[in-house]
């Protein structure tokens, strides 16, 4: 499986929009790229995910480079509920594959 | 509002006993999975099912077994816990896709295993 690279930890003020970055230079043409979080005491959740377009949904926006080398999760407008751990996951999309491969993620902190 | 529920959310056990983590999901999903989550090592998948009486293996099978006997439940089975099997359990579910069709696992909420 492609690999992801994703910073550790990063923090943002409440109300301010928040730029999640995600690394993946080994990405394949049928990976699509991923995004989950996992709020604190909970399971993951699924948030947005793309292939090569940019895609916007109700949690956030996914933007896509060109070259499909990275990517970033965009939360437009973070709140006190928006700190979790965010998974940046590349899954081969060919029928049959179900498996997702989560790394260590970026654990978002949101300062009041 | 869809559901996936896992029968304990902290659970305490002896090295050597056997242990029965299970997980039920009320959206007629056809795939289960089981992961464990260590800090610093993030999610890794033990094993998974995409059909009644069906399995595969994850990345880290050793030291567990999974039963699914009803489409709704999967369970994942400790036969002889040992103490670095103390970590927390989640389990996911899935649709079945189609030919190009994609499909969010949900999760449930997790069980703290600890092996003493």
């Amino acid at each position: 499986d492609a690999k992801t690279t994703q910073p550790n930890s990063m923090e943002s003020n409440e109300e301010e929009p928040v730029h999640l970055p995600c690394n993946h230079s080994t990405i394949s043409g049928t990976d699509y790229i991923h995004w989950y979080r996992q709020l604190p005491s909970q399971g993951p959740e699924y948030v947005i995910h793309g292939l090569t377009s940019n895609v916007n949904n109700r949690m956030a926006s996914l933007a896509i480079a060109e070259d499909r080398k990275s990517s970033t999760l965009i939360l437009h407008r973070a709140t006190l509920r928006d700190a979790a751990v965010y998974y940046c996951i590349l899954r081969d999309e060919d029928f049959g594959n179900e498996k997702l491969t989560f790394g260590t993620g970026t654990r978002l902190t949101i300062i009041p | 509002d869809v559901k996936v529920t896992q029968s304990s959310r902290y659970l305490v056990k002896r090295t050597g006993e056997k242990v029965f983590l299970e997980c039920v999901q009320d959206m007629d999903h056809e795939n289960m999975f089981w992961y464990r989550q260590d800090p610093g090592l993030g999610l890794r998948l033990i094993y998974f099912s995409y059909d009644v009486k069906m399995k595969e293996k994850g990345d880290i099978p050793e030291g567990y077994s999974v039963s699914r006997e009803k489409k709704e439940r999967f369970s994942l089975i400790l036969e002889s816990a040992s103490t670095n099997q103390t970590s927390m359990y989640l389990c996911a579910s899935s649709k079945d896709r189609g030919a190009g069709e994609i499909d969010e696992q949900f999760f449930g909420p997790g069980t703290r295993l600890t092996v003493l």
